[in-house]
């Protein structure tokens, strides 16, 4: 079974323009969630998606944003891109299936996004 | 709120040797995952043992161990045998379980960079 997807696994963009990252789960995995990792903040949770909705969201500023599509994928988009922005953005996939700590969170290789 | 917390930021491990990575968390919860990612300079986080809060045996899986330690809120990972293949950073992450089925975040701490040496 393949892994999670995410491309591009490098992007370079400058101040003020925005950006998409996208995210393929896991097959029949229905839970994609968005982490940034930062050399400065470590990792942090942005937010997860699923069934097209999103469940939960981190603290980051309204620039930040996602959506799931009816297949799971997932698409982040940032806006008026900042320096502070550069990071390592992964992805993650898991079943979601009912109230249960046991649901694995399975990760990508990242998007390595340098803001300039 | 959840915090993790680990407090070796990096480790040298003669190869062959066994290791323990320290975690503590801190939760009001009563029900919670513990998970532990092993991430190599590729920045790939991979998973590697799991324990759930209500597991009355610790967790193990191949040359991955996890000591849990429910009343002193630790979670340490133990490496038996290392392999230079071991040197990468190791997160450790928790996840509540929220009954009303809303919550899938993961809460990470800092990590340990773990080095093995020939």
């Amino acid at each position: 079974k393949a892994g999670v997807t995410q491309t591009p696994r490098y992007l370079i963009k400058t101040r003020g323009q925005q950006v998409t990252l996208s995210c393929s789960p896991i097959s029949g995995h229905r839970s994609v969630s968005w982490y940034q990792q930062t050399p400065g903040q470590g990792l942090q949770f942005l937010f997860e998606y699923f069934s097209e909705t999103q469940r939960n969201k981190g603290n980051f500023p309204g620039r930040f944003s996602g959506r799931q599509f009816s297949n799971s994928r997932s698409e982040m988009n940032v806006s008026t891109l900042e320096l502070g922005d550069s990071a390592l953005y992964l992805c993650a996939s898991s079943l979601r299936t009912a109230a249960t700590s046991t649901d694995t969170q399975y990760f990508g290789p990242g998007t390595r996004l340098t803001v300039l | 709120a959840q915090k993790i917390t680990q407090t070796q930021p990096g480790m040298f491990v003669q190869e062959k040797e066994a290791v323990t990575l320290d975690c503590t968390y801190d939760t009001s919860d009563q029900s919670y995952g513990l998970f532990w990612y092993k991430q190599p300079s590729s920045g790939e986080m991979i998973f590697l043992i799991y324990q759930g809060s209500y597991d009355e045996q610790n967790a193990t899986e191949g040359r991955y161990s996890l000591n849990f330690q429910k009343a002193r809120k630790s979670a340490n990972l133990v490496i038996s045998a290392s392999q230079l293949g071991d040197s990468a950073m190791y997160f450790c992450a928790m996840r509540e379980v929220n009954p009303n089925f809303g919550n899938e975040k993961l809460t990470f701490g800092t990590g340990t960079r773990l080095t093995i040496i020939p």
